[in-house]
């Protein structure tokens, strides 16, 4: 099956400071990646969904200049958290739309704790 | 009312045991339904994807969705104990959607 990975597995800053997570598709081209967010013990909720050179479209309730997504190629895309604070903590996970088979293949996930 | 619901369990059965996975949806717009598994800490994997109502088997797992009840389900036979994960329900409207909508998730384990 087609693999993504994410950069890093986990990461803790103090409040104020922005944090970059990278999700690269390695052995497909996904013409559209996915940014979901998880709380413990439950499910993941979609935060937006970009295409590559285009900009992200935000599901309501989701704050655009806060979570910042750039999809820059069709093997990267990156979700940055600025000015993160402590309810920003949480485990981010993105996902890739495999060009021609129509499933989403998951990366492994970002645990971000903020302090 | 949440448009998917899964029981989030936990749910524990011994090793060999049938296991019956549920979720209830409310959208009768969804036509593709999909169940992932995922353990700690890691992302989902897909396990099982059917379009509209119907079985499908995989090995051990076999999806069942009855589109009129609104209501699918994944059976795990022969449980064993590296099944123990959490188990999300997901639906979309169309092939390739642009959204998922998950269930809770259910945490099951498996002991030996």
């Amino acid at each position: 099956g087609a693999v993504v990975s994410q950069h890093p597995s986990r990461v803790i800053c103090k409040s104020g400071t922005s944090v970059k997570i990278e999700c690269r598709s390695l052995d497909f081209q996904a013409t559209t990646m996915f940014w979901y967010r998880q709380f413990p013990k439950q499910s993941l909720m979609l935060m937006a969904t970009s295409n590559e050179g285009s900009k992200a479209t935000y599901e309501q309730g989701v704050e655009k200049d806060k979570f910042l997504i750039n999809h820059a190629s069709l093997t990267l895309s990156t979700l940055t958290v600025t000015s993160a604070h402590p309810e920003d903590s949480s485990f981010y996970i993105c996902s890739g739309l495999n060009r021609g088979l129509y499933e989403q293949y998951f990366g492994p996930g970002t645990r971000l704790t903020v302090t | 009312q949440k448009e998917v619901e899964q029981d989030p369990g936990p749910l524990s059965v011994p090793e060999g045991a049938i296991v019956s996975l549920n979720c209830t949806y409310s959208n009768s717009a969804f036509q593709y339904f999909m169940w992932y598994r995922q353990y700690s800490r890691k992302g989902p994997e897909l396990l099982m994807y059917t379009y509209s109502s119907g079985n499908k088997e995989d090995g051990r797992f076999t999806a069942q969705v009855d589109k009129s009840s609104k209501y699918i389900s994944l059976f795990i036979r022969d449980s064993q104990p590296s099944d123990s994960a959490t188990y999300l329900c997901a639906m979309s409207w169309y092939q390739g959607a642009q959204k998922l909508v998950f269930g809770q998730g259910t945490r099951l384990t498996i002991n030996p």
